[in-house]
Order: structure tokens, then sequence, then C-alpha cells
């Protein structure tokens, strides 16, 4: 079965960055888009962006295009999301999902904290 | 790209139904037929229940049902039961190639 493997919980201060890593298996890591989604402390989801590993490509809301930036490594179909110039209202669960094809979020990762805070 | 629309919560008695809205626009949900359902449990990632507007995942129960109509989108929970209560989010492909979540209903089963 799918299974996305996330990386631990992180505590980063205002303007640092964090690197958040999916470890993907169960599936070609090659024939599934990775997104990622975050969500606030009693809010709701937020699209970060998603990358096509097996091209690179990758797309971003315009909000976030300036901070966000996805990378894969295909050798160990591991996925990550790396965020700068952190703020506090970037504290979040952040998840990365996978997409088969159908544009949407079929199998998740159970999620990273990243708190940010002074 | 401005989120959709859901109602904050709904409710429905155990064995009743309950249907969600997820309002968009002509630039998303009206547009493409990519939209899609998820269930959140406290404290656990989101589940997939739908997709391409009424699209089952296998292993999703056939009581969960979804449709469109112009620029909203519909899940309909049939005979609910107590592990439905949760929150749900609807989803949508939009132009420029990005995606956009609703803000969230609370399902309450009575």
């Amino acid at each position: 079965q799918v299974q996305l493997v996330q990386s631990g919980a992180e505590v980063k201060k205002p303007g640092a960055s964090v690197r958040v890593s999916c470890k993907a298996s169960g599936y070609p890591f090659t024939g599934r888009y990775i997104h990622w989604v975050r969500q606030a402390p009693g809010q709701g989801l937020e699209w970060m962006g998603r990358i096509i590993p097996v091209t690179g490509a990758t797309i971003y809301p315009q909000s976030l295009q300036d901070r966000v930036t996805l990378t894969s490594d295909l050798s160990i179909s591991t996925a990550y999301m790396d965020l700068s110039r952190l703020r506090s209202d970037d504290t979040a669960i952040y998840y990365c999902a996978t997409d088969g094809g159908n544009h949407d979020f079929d199998d998740w990762g159970h999620g990273t904290l990243v708190t940010v805070s002074a | 790209q401005s989120a959709l629309t859901q109602p904050p919560s709904a409710s429905g008695s155990l064995g009743q139904s309950v249907t969600i809205s997820c309002t968009g626009s002509s630039s998303d949900v009206g547009r493409f037929g990519y939209v899609s359902w998820y269930q959140q449990h406290p404290g656990k990632a989101p589940k997939h229940l739908m997709y391409y507007v009424s699209q089952r995942p296998s292993g999703v129960p056939d009581r969960f049902s979804g449709s469109r109509s112009g620029n909203t989108a519909f899940l309909t929970v049939s005979g609910l039961q107590a592990e439905d209560e949760g929150d749900y989010y609807c989803s949508s492909y939009a132009d420029t190639d990005i995606w956009v979540f609703g803000g969230g209903t609370k399902v309450t089963v009575l």
C-alpha cells in the first residue's frame, strides 16, 4: 500500500528556513505527482504547490511562489518542501499528498508540525 | 484565486442524510470536472472521499455521493453513522494550473 513518511516536527525562528521531507513507498515514485498542503492550527487546508518528480516541473500559488521550493530525489523516492523567510503565520501542519493524474490528492502523509516562534 | 465557499457546519441525525455545498466559480468548479472531497478527523490527515465530482476511490462506502450543478459541487452522506462526524473539505483544480480548497464544513451527527 502507498505510504508517505514525513520528517519530524520543527521549531524555527522568524526569518529562518525549513525543509520537510516526504519519503514515498508502495508505488513507482515517478508514477504520481506530489502536492504539498498545509493547515494552520484550527484552520482549513491551503494548497502550497505541486511537483512532477520525473521532470522536476513545479507550480506554486502566487501567494507563496517567492518563498516555497519543491524538489525531489528519484534515487530515494523522496520529495522535499523548502519554505524560506518564515513568519509566525507559517506555523502549521505540512502534508505531502500524491496525485495519480486525477487532479486530486489521493494518499496523504501523516503531516509535519512546523512551529515558528521567537 | 479565492478559496471555495462551504458552510461552516452541517448536521444530521443517525441514519439520516446531510448534504454539503461547495461554491466556486466558472474558473474552477464550473469549468473543470476535477472536484474532490476529503474527510478529516481530529488530529488525523485528510482522507480522500471523492474525485472527478462523483467518483469514489476504492474502499469509500457508497453512502458517500457527489454531484455538481453549475459552479457548485455537493457531497451527500446518506445513512449517517457516528464515525462520519468530522471536517469535510472540497477542492478543485482551477485556471492557471492551481488547486483551491474550501474552508471546510464541520459535520455533527445528532
